[in-house]
């Protein structure tokens, strides 16, 4: 079974703080995904990444950053962290692309920020 | 308008009741279509693709309507497992793809 880990399920950071979320998967996919999923908004991609430090904006990256030093994985980075970034985060990976393919998430890190 | 559109329910069925959810996407070049089921505190899970000719998986069956731009779910015989939400995905081009916000199922005894 594909496993896509995320060190953390639950975070409270304080505005300004700089916050890591890492994810990790074992089933040597090429692609990784970060979303944020909200009430009434559903998941929306913030980045994405096809290869070993290659990253791809999604469609929210503002306020953002990802690294993808190993193949296996892919962190997302928040700078100084924001109310307006209380959110779920899903990490997600896939073997092929989006298009044809599966994404498997990961059971998300909930982050509130005060 | 969203880019896809489902009712968020909540839909409340009896056990073994035949349960149907639409879903409408925007823009008419996408080509991938794909129902995705999420649990309560949970992650979202591939539940089926859609494909152009419909689609059936047990108790599941979806189907894709181009003209009108839709894609629906049908689930017969319905369980008290089936609760959850049922997240309708299209594609926006070959990298990213796009989530509605879910339609929630709660099936009772």
């Amino acid at each position: 079974d594909v496993k896509v880990t995320q060190s953390s399920r639950y975070l409270v950071k304080r505005t300004g703080e700089k916050v890591f979320l890492e994810c990790v998967q074992d089933m040597d996919h090429e692609n990784m995904f970060w979303y944020r999923q909200d009430p009434g908004l559903g998941l929306r991609l913030i980045y994405f990444s096809y290869d070993v430090k290659m990253k791809e904006k999604g469609d929210i990256p503002e306020g953002y950053s990802v690294s993808r030093e190993k193949k296996e994985r892919f962190s997302l980075i928040l700078e100084s962290a924001s109310t307006n970034q209380t959110s779920m985060y899903l990490c997600a990976s896939s073997l092929s692309r989006v298009d044809t393919g599966e994404l498997f998430f990961g059971e998300g890190s909930r982050l509130t920020v005060l | 308008r969203k880019e896809v559109e489902q009712d968020p329910g909540p839909f409340n069925v009896p056990e073994g009741a035949t349960v149907a959810f639409n879903c409408t996407y925007s823009n008419s070049a996408s080509q991938s279509f794909f129902w995705y089921r999420q649990d309560c505190r949970k992650e979202p899970k591939l539940l089926m693709s859609v494909y152009s000719s419909g689609n059936e998986d047990g108790r599941f069956t979806a189907q894709l309507n181009r003209a009108s731009q839709y894609i629906s779910l049908l689930i017969r015989d319905s369980k008290l497992s089936d609760s959850a939400t049922y997240l309708c995905v299209v594609n926006k081009n070959t990298d990213k793809l796009i989530f509605g916000t879910g339609t929630r199922l709660q099936v009772f005894p």
